[in-house]
């Protein structure tokens, strides 16, 4: 069956610190992949979007994500983490770009600590 | 004023009451989503329509029906609210030349007492 899975419902990093935030897919053809975050009381924002271009892919506020096939995951990354990226997160794909609707994980909170 | 509009954006209700939430949206798109959150469960697709004349069920449809007035608008309704239906909801549009992204409302926090 098709599904998407966020290891780690919650993440703890020093400021500074490497983020990475893990996202694994179940299908036999590569979904488009986003990754969208929820600040405390607010609605979604998309951070980045993977749609069969490049594999590595640039979204907001320094983070990035790599689509690798071969482990069919989505992992999210940023180099330092701010205290600002304290938030939800969560990892989405559509598995059949004409009939289907976006499907969630359930979320990987960003606990950032000076 | 937002793409992808939500009321109300706070909601009490008591047990067994009719409640709907409405969605509307000025980007034009044809596709629309309703979806809930709760901790730990992440979003969960509840109805999604593909144009005027199209409704599908989600992940989570029992206690919920839909209704698609027209392109730009698509409600939520809880016929008899439980307890167990307290979320924020929100929903979404996308549009099906471009499936590569979906559009957020700002949600609606629902409590059911």
């Amino acid at each position: 069956a098709q599904s998407v899975t966020q290891l780690g419902s919650h993440v703890s990093v020093s400021e500074g610190a490497l983020v990475l935030l893990r996202c694994n897919y179940s299908s036999s053809v590569p979904p488009y992949l986003f990754w969208y975050v929820q600040y405390p009381n607010q609605g979604l924002q998309l951070l980045l979007k993977y749609t069969s271009a490049a594999t590595l892919v640039k979204g907001i506020n320094g983070f990035e994500a790599e689509f690798k096939k071969s482990e069919t995951s989505f992992h999210l990354t940023k180099p330092s983490a701010h205290m600002s990226d304290a938030a939800e997160y969560f990892c989405a794909v559509i598995f059949n770009q004409a009939g289907t609707a976006l499907i969630f994980g359930k979320g990987t909170t960003l606990s950032v600590s000076s | 004023d937002a793409d992808v509009t939500q009321t109300p954006r706070n909601r009490i209700t008591k047990t067994g009451k009719r409640i709907m939430l409405e969605c509307s949206q000025t980007k034009g798109h044809d596709r629309m989503y309703w979806y809930r959150q709760d901790p730990g469960l992440g979003l969960r697709l509840i109805y999604y329509s593909f144009d005027v004349k199209d409704i599908n069920k989600g992940e989570i449809s029992d206690g919920y029906s839909v209704s698609r007035q027209a392109q730009a608008k698509f409600s939520l309704s809880l016929e008899s609210a439980i307890p167990n239906q307290t979320a924020l909801y929100f929903c979404a549009t996308s549009d099906t030349r471009r499936t590569d992204e979906a559009f957020f409302g700002q949600g609606t926090r629902l409590t059911v007492v």
